[in-house]
């Protein structure tokens, strides 16, 4: 696509339930990430993926929370058992390739839990 | 210790005051700098990328300088529409490859 694309863009959700976020990242993009932005904070990092390799997933906050991305190009960002302390803006990039090149923001997905 | 600092956090302008914003870093090997200017309610929008100390790269108002500990955002005789926070975020081995972001300049151009 031509751009970075995050569903759902907002999503109400009672505490304890799972919620699923995905990212559909530029198309021939190599690397994807997700990162979470705070109000008036900047974006921050959760993990990301080489392909279908997660490279790193030091940022995920805990284990409730996990990402995948199986064939390499769509990711799914998974919370389990979701808190209130989760309501966050989730966003997701995309570059090229993880060697120094830009990545390019969606336009996030704002979580509510209640 | 924070690896990517930004001053000040926030910034009001006149119309046409030039000022500059700061980015500065403590990662060693740096892969890339980068500007973002984000509005509110919107995803962060790719402004520039700098590699090297001395690059320095213009866009309209805008230019970024970067040395070997920081980079500097000027905005030459700003707009109203130049209204946004801008972001820095660095990408290095001590960052494990990922993209670090600072916090963010919050600039208001007053008319």
């Amino acid at each position: 696509g031509a751009g970075v694309s995050q569903s759902p863009r907002y999503k109400v959700t009672k505490r304890g339930q799972d919620v699923a976020l995905r990212c559909d990242p530029i198309s021939g993009h190599v690397s994807l990430y997700w990162y979470r932005q705070a109000l008036g904070q900047g974006p921050e990092f959760l993990t990301y993926f080489n392909y279908e390799a997660q490279q790193d997933k030091s940022g995920l906050p805990n284990d409730r929370f996990s990402a995948e991305r199986p064939e390499g190009s769509i990711s799914t960002l998974t919370i389990q058992r979701t808190e209130q302390r989760d309501s966050a803006m989730y966003r997701c990039a995309s570059s090229l390739d993880g060697s120094g090149n830009t990545i390019y923001f969606g336009e996030g997905s704002w979580l509510t839990v209640v | 210790e924070d690896q990517v600092t930004q001053s000040p956090e926030a910034l009001r302008l006149q119309e046409g005051e030039s000022s500059s914003l700061n980015c500065s870093y403590t990662v060693s090997g740096l892969r890339g700098l980068f500007w973002y200017r984000q509005d509110p309610g919107k995803g962060p929008e790719f402004l520039f990328t700098l590699y090297s100390a001395g690059e320095e790269k213009e866009k309209e108002r805008l230019k970024a300088t970067l040395t070997k500990k920081e980079s500097f955002l000027h905005i030459t005789a700003p707009k109203p529409e130049d209204s946004a926070t801008y972001l820095c975020a660095v990408q290095a081995p001590d960052t494990g490859n990922q993209f670090y972001f600072g916090t963010g300049t919050s600039l208001t151009v007053i008319p």
